[in-house]
């Protein structure tokens, strides 16, 4: 049982290129999360998916987009990268009703863009 | 949408000392209010959560009270230990069942240091 798993964990980005972060979890959860993580300014909530197929935008979602084809996985991706992109991501999921125990997070990707 | 308000942004105690991290929310529809611990380098934890139907919730070292008129609440931990250094974010949300789920919103955060 790994909970919820990011890859990968570090990466170096020229701008403008293009990259996919996956997060997968193996607890069945519905509801996912990206969020982005910048020194003073707590978590923020770039996009969410409550279900396979669905997707929709969170705090701050520009420069972003989000898949959910499967059920266990979220996929965030970067078009073209810029250096304001440069941030640490979190992944999280989190079941629903009787199966809510709070949101599991991934371990993070720290991203630079250069 | 919900905004979540956190003070202070930083707090040193020595050990031994108590320590109280508090936070507003704005949504009167949150019911949900976790608190995580963050270590450098690490991912956020689950340390305690309260949902709006007690106003209270103690786990060892660790409470927090909840004040669903004013819409603030707040994190207690006693006996400081320099193992408690940390960031700590309080967040809010609207776990409803249904359609009115919200996300979490999280504070900015609280650098706790505790020193020996």
């Amino acid at each position: 049982n790994a909970g919820v798993t990011q890859t990968p964990k570090f990466r170096v980005l020229k701008t403008g290129q293009s990259m996919t972060l996956l997060c997968a979890q193996d607890m069945n959860h519905e509801y996912m999360y990206w969020y982005r993580q910048d020194p003073g300014m707590g978590l923020r909530l770039i996009h969410y998916s409550v279900g396979e197929g669905t997707t929709a935008k969170g705090e701050v979602p520009d420069g972003y987009n989000v898949s959910r084809l499967k059920k266990q996985n979220f996929l965030l991706g970067l078009e073209s990268a810029a250096p304001s992109q440069t941030s640490v991501y979190f992944c999280a999921s989190r079941g629903t009703g009787d199966r809510f125990h709070g949101y599991t997070f991934g371990s993070g990707t720290r991203l630079t863009v250069v | 949408g919900e905004n979540v308000e956190q003070h202070p942004s930083t707090l040193s105690v020595q050990e031994g000392d108590s320590a109280v991290i508090k936070c507003t929310y704005s949504d009167s529809a949150s019911n949900y209010f976790p608190w995580y611990k963050q270590e450098l380098g690490k991912r956020p934890q689950l340390i305690i959560d309260i949902r709006s139907n007690v106003g209270e919730k103690k786990d060892q070292r660790i409470a927090v009270t909840l004040n669903k008129t004013a819409k603030h609440f707040s994190l207690h931990i006693t006996e400081t230990q320099p193992e408690d250094s940390a960031v700590y974010f309080c967040a809010a949300s609207n776990q409803g069942y249904g359609g009115s789920q919200g996300n979490l919103i999280f504070g900015k955060g609280t650098k706790l240091s505790v020193k020996p």
